[in-house]
């Protein structure tokens, strides 16, 4: 596709659920990358993925979270017995690896809140 | 510990005239500096960048000026106008480690 493909666009679960979701990168970027937003905070980054790499989980910020990209291609970002705390915008992002100008296309982000 | 400072929450300015945009960092490894912008409801979209080995870069009405010893960069926006108004975000990287965002600062041009 032309952009970062993010889905769903809104999720509304009940606190203790666990919940999906998925980025779809723009083809040929070899990077993607995992962000949140919280309400009034700046991006917190979560994790990357880089080609066949390990994937950077430094960003997680518990062992509820956790991410696999399939293929080299899509992502899924899944977070398990969800709290309040986890209520925010979710952001992925891709990017070609060897061009450190170009920055990061992101996607129009999922918003999570947890009832 | 913010490595990333956006000192400014908010910014006003009148259409036709300079906003200026601030960002402190702390880490003196970043060796790339990006800036983003966002509106509301859709994901931030790149707008301009400056390596570590220059001091200013230049695109249209916008330009952003590096300082490495205080540790210091703005985004000057000139003429300002209208669907300028978003959030703008200050993220540096060094080497292949992620982008590091500040919180932002909202700017509002006003007609």
């Amino acid at each position: 596709g032309a952009g970062v493909s993010q889905s769903p666009s809104n999720k509304v679960t009940e606190k203790g659920k666990d919940v999906e979701l998925r980025c779809d990168p723009i083809s040929g970027h070899t990077a993607l990358y995992w962000y949140r937003q919280s309400l009034g905070q700046g991006l917190e980054f979560l994790i990357y993925f880089q080609g066949n790499s390990a994937p950077d989980k430094s960003g997680l910020p518990s062992d509820r979270f956790s991410a696999e990209r399939t293929g080299g291609s899509v992502s899924t970002l899944t977070i398990q017995r969800t709290q309040q705390e986890d209520s925010a915008v979710y952001l992925c992002a891709s990017s070609p690896w060897d061009r450190r100008d170009y920055g990061y296309t992101f996607g129009s982000g999922t918003r999570l809140t947890v009832v | 510990d913010q490595q990333v400072k956006q000192n400014s929450p908010s910014l006003s300015v009148q259409e036709g005239r300079i906003s200026i945009l601030n960002c402190d960092y702390t880490n003196s490894m970043f060796d790339y500096f990006l800036w983003y912008k966002k509106y509301p409801a859709e994901g931030p979209t790149f707008l301009i960048s400056i390596s570590s080995i220059k001091d200013k870069n230049e695109d249209g009405r916008f330009t952003v000026f590096l300082n490495k010893s205080a540790k210091h960069l703005s985004l000057h926006i000139v003429p300002s106008q209208p669907g300028d108004s978003a959030v703008y975000f200050c993220a540096p990287h060094s080497g292949n480690t992620p982008l590091v965002f500040g919180k932002g600062t909202r700017l509002s041009v006003i007609a």
